[in-house]
């Protein structure tokens, strides 16, 4: 089956300064890779996705490319701001089953 | 649009006893939904794929008999946790998935469940 990997496990960046978070995948087959931010006890946010016929998508200061070849996906967060501390999830939706496989987590704390 | 509500938001009980927990999408007819568990600074397992009308295909490792789901209409699925005990602690949420858009799931809010 599908098996995410997720790194860092924590990151901790300067107010202003980049994020990326990276994550690869085992299963070809997977065609759809969303981006979750979840905060303390809460549910987790769709903060943006990417389908396996597009490379790369931006949504302001958040944005996410992918490599099929290579198996791999990555957040880039610029600009950033203590709001945008929180634990981020990848996660590779299977073509078959529609399950979502999600990575370990990445603890972002962004410093003022 | 794309609410899915969970029911209860958290709940304590005593070891040996039975939970249910209840999700349901308000807006929206769910084709599939799926049921996580999240312990502490850990990631969303998948614990079951429940379809509308047939049985839960659960993941490996799961116990059907423990963790008992039922999807009995487009709109509800439940995740009964049968004789708790302290280490089925966990904050469970369940997403739903609609045929309508095949690509994302929406989830609920969670239900943190403590045993005691």
């Amino acid at each position: 089956g599908e098996n995410v990997e997720q790194h860092p496990s924590t990151l901790s960046v300067q107010e202003g300064d980049s994020a990326v978070i990276k994550c690869t995948y085992s299963d070809s087959a997977s065609n759809y890779f969303p981006w979750y931010k979840q905060e303390l006890g809460k549910r987790p946010q769709l903060i943006i996705d990417i389908r396996s016929n597009v490379g790369e998508k931006k949504d302001q200061r958040i944005a996410v490319t992918l490599n099929k070849t290579a198996k791999h996906f990555s957040l880039h967060i610029t600009e950033t701001q203590p709001e945008d501390s929180a634990v981020y999830f990848c996660a590779a939706r299977d073509s078959g089953t529609y399950k979502y496989i999600f990575g370990t987590g990445t603890r972002l704390k962004v410093l003022a | 649009g794309a609410v899915v509500s969970q029911h209860p938001s958290w709940v304590i009980c005593k070891s040996g006893t039975s939970v249910k927990i209840e999700c349901r999408s308000l807006d929206f007819q769910a084709t599939t939904m799926f049921w996580y568990r999240q312990f502490p600074k850990q990631s969303l397992m998948l614990m079951a794929t429940s379809n509308e009308g047939s049985k839960a295909t659960y993941e490996q490792g799961v116990e059907k008999d423990k963790f008992l789901i039922n999807h009995a209409s487009l709109t509800l699925s439940t995740l009964t946790v049968t004789s708790a005990h302290p280490e089925d602690s966990s904050f469970y949420i369940c997403s739903a998935w609609t045929s309508g858009d095949p690509y994302e799931q929406y989830f609920g809010p969670g239900t943190r469940l403590t045993v005691t």
